[in-house]
């Protein structure tokens, strides 16, 4: 199946700093990668859709400003936690969609990052 | 809105025991199923995943779904549990031709040895 891997798996930071997530999808190209925000205990929370080439899509309540997300490649995409604060901790989820593999409509899941903001 | 709805928050059985999940979604277009595992500690993993075809679905590790679309319903069912299927099982539900999910709660199930 078709994998995707999540840099780094756990990151811990100062509050104030920016911290960069990335997402890459190894074995196939992805025009659209999403993001997601778990919080412990909860269900995964879509936090923007990342189409290569263009602007990201960002769901409701989420700061385009604080979550940077740029997705230069059909490859890669990363997040970036601006002037992070303690209430951004929280395991961030990247997904990737491959449409000419295994069926339209189908998500494949990163490892997760785990941000911890002291 | 899109909306899917997983009732049993938290599930406890005993080993060998029979599991059911219930998952509903509001959405009357066509859509794709998916149900997917969250190990403590680990990312999610697929199980199975409904696109178009025979309503009875299996997956990996003994898992099966049926698609009952007059009742708007995913569930997830398992003969017989074991230990090892202690985890949290969410419910994704997208409209078909988006790769848009919407992910249900999550159910928290543990399974006694």
């Amino acid at each position: 199946g078709a994998v995707v891997s999540q840099h780094p798996s756990r990151v811990i930071c100062k509050s104030g700093t920016s911290v960069k997530i990335e997402c890459r999808s190894l074995d196939f190209q992805a025009t659209t990668m999403f993001w997601y925000r778990q919080f412990p205990k909860q269900s995964l929370m879509l936090m923007a859709t990342s189409n290569e080439g263009s602007k990201a899509t960002y769901e409701q309540g989420v700061e385009k400003d604080k979550f940077l997300i740029n997705h230069a490649s059909l490859t890669l995409s990363t997040l970036t936690v601006t002037s992070a604060h303690p209430e951004d901790s929280s395991f961030y989820i990247c997904s990737a969609a491959a449409p000419r593999r295994e069926g339209v409509g189908e998500q494949f899941f990163g490892p997760g990052t785990r941000l911890t903001v002291l | 809105a899109q909306s899917v709805s997983q009732h049993n928050h938290h599930v406890i059985l005993s080993e060998a025991a029979s599991l059911e999940l219930g998952c509903n979604y509001s959405y009357g277009g066509t859509v794709n199923l998916f149900w997917y595992v969250q190990y403590p500690g680990q990312h999610l993993q697929l199980l199975l995943k409904y696109f178009s075809g025979d309503p009875l679905v299996k997956g990996i590790k003994g898992f099966e779904a049926e698609f009952i679309k007059s009742k708007f319903s995913f569930n997830l069912r398992k003969p017989s549990v074991q230990w090892s299927d202690t985890a949290e099982y969410f419910c994704a539900v997208a409209t078909s031709g988006t790769y848009k999910y919407i992910f249900g709660t999550g159910t928290r199930l543990k399974v006694l040895a």
